[in-house]
């Protein structure tokens, strides 16, 4: 089946500790993106990446960090959490050729930080 | 630039009755244009897409959405609501110009649907 998995689905930190929210796409796409949805303002990309080792910021980058070493994985760091940014946030994936910019999206992370 | 507003934010109607989701962009070129539904605590789903073939545009489970180039509008409807259709709804901007894949999100448009 094709989709986008994200893991952890849930997560309470602390300020300051370091987090990694997973995202995996099985679907060969080169695009992947990283959006946070916060209550009345949509979803914002936080990064994104056009294919491995090429990633660029979207709107709000500032405390997140990704890497994209292959091409199904990636993943999103928090290096030092701070609580603007509990949020839930959504991985997503699209291809770039033939059909671009239908995105598929993870089921999302729900992530507070206290 | 591109930009879109999504022009309520909460949209009530009784079951079978026809909606009218409205959304309104801006672009400096070419756009593409999607509806993304999300029911709760679901993830985002694609509804339909505009990507210059057809002015109207039909989805999954009896939206269509119309683009109007000289009203800058890409109007989601469907003729009949259903109580499953509550969610919330997503209008998305891309531009197609120089490769940008950076989309712009509406701020979503909550579909209630009353008995």
């Amino acid at each position: 089946e094709a989709q986008v998995t994200q893991n952890p689905r849930y997560l309470i930190t602390v300020t300051g500790k370091k987090l990694t929210v997973t995202c995996s796409q099985n679907m060969n796409h080169e695009y992947m993106s990283w959006y946070r949805q916060d209550p009345g303002l949509g979803l914002r990309q936080i990064y994104y990446s056009m294919n491995v080792e090429v990633t660029d910021k979207g709107d709000v980058p500032e405390g997140y960090k990704v890497s994209r070493k292959e091409k199904r994985n990636f993943p999103l760091i928090l290096e030092s959490p701070s609580p603007n940014q509990t949020s839930l946030y959504f991985c997503a994936s699209s291809l770039i050729t033939g059909d671009p910019y239908e995105q598929y999206f993870g089921p999302g992370t729900r992530l507070t930080v206290t | 630039a591109q930009s879109v507003t999504q022009l309520d934010s909460h949209v009530s109607v009784s079951e079978g009755t026809p909606v009218l989701l409205r959304c309104n962009y801006s672009s400096s070129y070419s756009p593409s244009l999607f509806w993304y539904v999300q029911h709760p605590n679901k993830g985002l789903q694609l509804l339909l897409k505009y990507t210059s073939a057809a002015t109207l545009v039909k989805g999954i489970n009896g939206f269509e959405a119309e683009f109007k180039k000289s009203e800058t509008s890409f109007h989601l409807t469907k003729p009949s609501a259903h109580m499953s259709d509550a969610a919330e709804y997503f209008c998305v901007v891309s531009d197609s110009s120089g490769g940008s894949y950076i989309p712009t999100f509406g701020r979503g448009t909550s579909l209630i649907v009353h008995p």
